[in-house]
């Protein structure tokens, strides 16, 4: 199945900074890229759909203002938090859909734990 | 709108099979039955999904009742590494925008 990396897996930034996170298919192209929030000991809720050459789809009460997606290429999309707070700090995922070999399957990225402080 | 309940946790003895109900009665007929689990600190995995008719791989095997309301997931041999949340989801089949309840959380004891 296609393979999904995330950088970083961790970071830690002072509050008021902004913070991208690179989510990358490595071996299989996407045109539709998927972003998660999961808070401790919370379950994941998907943020926004991620398109290639296009804007971003947001879920209802994602600020698309604060959490900048771009995906510029097939295999990579970005999600930037802008002026980041504590409440932010949350297990970010990306994942990307496969409909090959008739599972039409998910793909999920390791994650990328921000604290904000 | 929760699609689907699973018991908040379950425990299980290493070698033995772990089976994780779900029930879904509101489940559509173009809707099928996905289960993921997401080890501690880690990205969600996909396990084994099915639309009425049993499946199984070679990580486990899905049985769907008839009426298709409720599930089980079978973990033949659990190992201490299947310790993780166990996400049961019904979505159509080309909707890629998944819906995660609270899972059941697996533990496996030697």
């Amino acid at each position: 199945g296609a393979v999904v990396s995330q950088h970083p897996s961790w970071v830690i930034c002072k509050s008021g900074t902004s913070v991208k996170i690179e989510c990358r298919s490595l071996d299989f192209q996407a045109t539709t890229m998927f972003w998660y929030r999961q808070f401790p000991k919370q379950s994941l809720m998907l943020m926004a759909t991620s398109n290639e050459g296009s804007k971003a789809t947001y879920e209802q009460g994602v600020e698309k203002d604060k959490f900048l997606i771009n995906h510029a290429s097939l295999t990579l999309s970005t999600l930037t938090v802008t002026s980041a707070h504590p409440e932010d700090s949350s297990f970010y995922i990306c994942s990307l859909p496969e409909s090959g070999r008739g599972r039409n399957e998910q793909f999920f990225g390791p994650g990328t734990r921000l604290t904000v402080l | 709108d929760a699609k689907t309940t699973q018991p908040p946790s379950m425990d299980c003895a290493e070698g033995r099979a772990a089976n994780l109900p779900c029930n879904h009665s509101t489940i559509s007929g173009n809707e099928y039955v996905y289960w993921y689990r997401q080890i501690h600190s880690q990205g969600p995995q996909y396990i084994i999904h099915g639309l009425k008719n049993n499946e199984t791989n070679e990580m486990a095997s899905l049985i769907i009742t008839e009426d298709r309301k409720s599930s089980t997931l079978i973990l033949p041999h659990a190992t201490l590494r299947d310790t993780a949340v166990y996400y049961c989801i019904v979505r159509v089949f080309n909707d890629y925008k998944l819906s995660f309840g609270a899972g059941t959380t697996v533990t496996v004891r030697a």
